[in-house]
């Protein structure tokens, strides 16, 4: 079974532009959360989606968006970018995500100049 | 919400047994234990979770006493490939079963030739 992929794994984005990345869950998982991961925080998590809802969020500004698509699909948004956005954007799945082991992708790193 | 609480770094050798013990005073009754292994610019691993008493898989053991108020994670004989940010988790389900991960710090653990 394949493992969860993110796209794109790199990213360089300027201050004011918005980014868009996309993350595909294990086949068959219905969850997928979203985790931001900088060096002075740590792991964040920003929110999860189930069968295309949003069930739960983070402490996040609504800069950070997301949504997911009916193959479980999901991308994440964040508008504006901000020097502070760099990190690793880590994207998780689960099968029903209560109480499950969720399974990482490898991240998309993204730089805001 | 349950918080946790782990030492920061840890050093060993290798063929040695490491213990990384997690406090989680507040853990709730519906709540599980998980143990991450992440390396650098790679998404969190799953190794192990367990609800009560002792969880044993390929790579690690899991021993949770009967107050559920501690874990400690064992990894017999660990190589240099090891090494790694260890984090242990309690599942937060929430209101209505959501599923969210809330990480702490992690143990930085370094193995030694």
């Amino acid at each position: 079974k394949a493992g969860v992929t993110q796209t794109p794994r790199y990213l360089i984005k300027t201050r004011g532009q918005q980014v868009t990345l996309s993350c595909s869950p294990i086949s068959g998982h219905r969850s997928v959360s979203w985790y931001q991961q900088t060096p002075g925080q740590g792991l964040q998590f920003l929110f999860e989606y189930f069968s295309e809802t949003q069930r739960n969020k983070g402490n996040f500004p609504g800069r950070f968006s997301g949504r997911q698509f009916s193959n479980s699909r999901s991308e994440m948004n964040v508008s504006t970018l901000e020097l502070g956005d760099s990190a690793l954007y880590l994207c998780a799945s689960s099968l029903a995500g209560y109480q499950e082991t969720q399974y990482f992708g490898p991240g998309t790193r993204l730089l805001v100049l | 919400l349950a918080k946790t609480t782990q030492p920061i770094s840890m050093d060993s050798y290798e063929g040695q047994e490491v213990n990384i013990t997690c406090s989680h005073n507040n853990i709730a009754t519906n709540d599980y234990i998980t143990w991450y292994q992440q390396f650098p610019s790679q998404g969190p691993r799953f190794i192990i979770q367990g609800y009560k008493t002792k969880v044993t898989n390929e790579v690690a053991s899991l021993f949770i006493p009967a107050d559920r108020k501690s874990s400690t994670l064992s990894l017999p004989r660990v190589s240099l490939s090891d090494t790694a940010v260890y984090y242990c988790l309690v599942g937060d389900a929430g209101p209505g079963g959501y599923n969210k991960l809330i990480f702490g710090a992690g143990t930085r653990l370094a193995v030694h030739p």
